[in-house]
């Protein structure tokens, strides 16, 4: 049980468009999600914090009109990388927090999007 | 604030030796202490935890740890390594609020050599 999928895994894409990506709990209810991002070879770096209903709390450095947040419900948050550039380009990776029965994980990750910005 | 050190950025170890991977801390305030681990193009998957009780903590796949509270250390151990454990592995602390607020480190690359 929990687990956390993000969609799609993969995207290529052509500068100045914009990315959304997917982060669903199959099987429970995520009261907060997470999302990170990581360069090659270096650890995660928080970017912002959300719970649903509620808007987002990004850290500090990170632009909130450039990566949009949206958790509109207790299984999906969506990121969308507005406007992308090559310097977007990167790994996200979303984890979501659960209540009941899975909140002895801390939280639960999803396996990451590799996003490719040409 | 909280931070979180991995000396080694890369530990190369033949199959069926033990290794260590370190991992100190530095805290204000208590602190959970957490290892992942991640294989290429994939997410975090939790190794193992420590909340509090005993010091020895045991996790998934055969890897163990060991909180030191006056070393300020979570390192993480396993007897006999197989080819599968290369992966990238990340020491984390959680203060305060469990599951909220992590601190990753910079992740060690073990690899695993036949």
């Amino acid at each position: 049980g929990a687990v956390v999928s993000q969609h799609p895994s993969w995207v290529i894409c052509k500068s100045g468009t914009s990315v959304k990506i997917e982060c669903r709990s199959l099987d429970f209810q995520a009261t907060t999600m997470f999302w990170y991002r990581q360069f090659p070879k270096q650890s995660l770096m928080l970017m912002a914090t959300s719970n649903e209903g509620s808007k987002a709390t990004y850290e500090q450095g990170v632009e909130k009109d450039k990566f949009l947040i949206n958790h509109a419900s207790l299984t999906l948050s969506t990121l969308t990388v507005t406007s992308a550039h090559p310097e977007d380009s990167s790994f996200y990776i979303c984890s979501a927090i659960g209540t009941g029965s899975v909140s002895n994980q801390p939280q639960h990750f999803g396996d990451g999007t590799r996003l490719s910005i040409l | 604030a909280q931070s979180v050190t991995q000396l080694d950025s890369q530990v190369p170890v033949f199959e069926e030796a033990p290794v260590e991977l370190r991992c100190n801390y530095s805290s204000s305030v208590s602190v959970y202490l957490f290892w992942y681990v991640q294989y290429p193009n994939q997410g975090l998957q939790l190794l193992l935890k420590y909340l509090s009780g005993s010091t020895l903590v045991k996790g998934i796949n055969g890897f163990e740890a060991e909180f030191n509270k006056s070393q300020t250390s979570f390192h993480l151990r396993k007897p006999s390594v197989h080819i599968s454990d290369t992966a990238e592995y990340f020491c984390a602390v959680s203060p305060g609020n469990y599951g909220q607020n992590f601190v990753f480190g910079p992740g060690t690359r073990l690899s695993v050599l036949p």
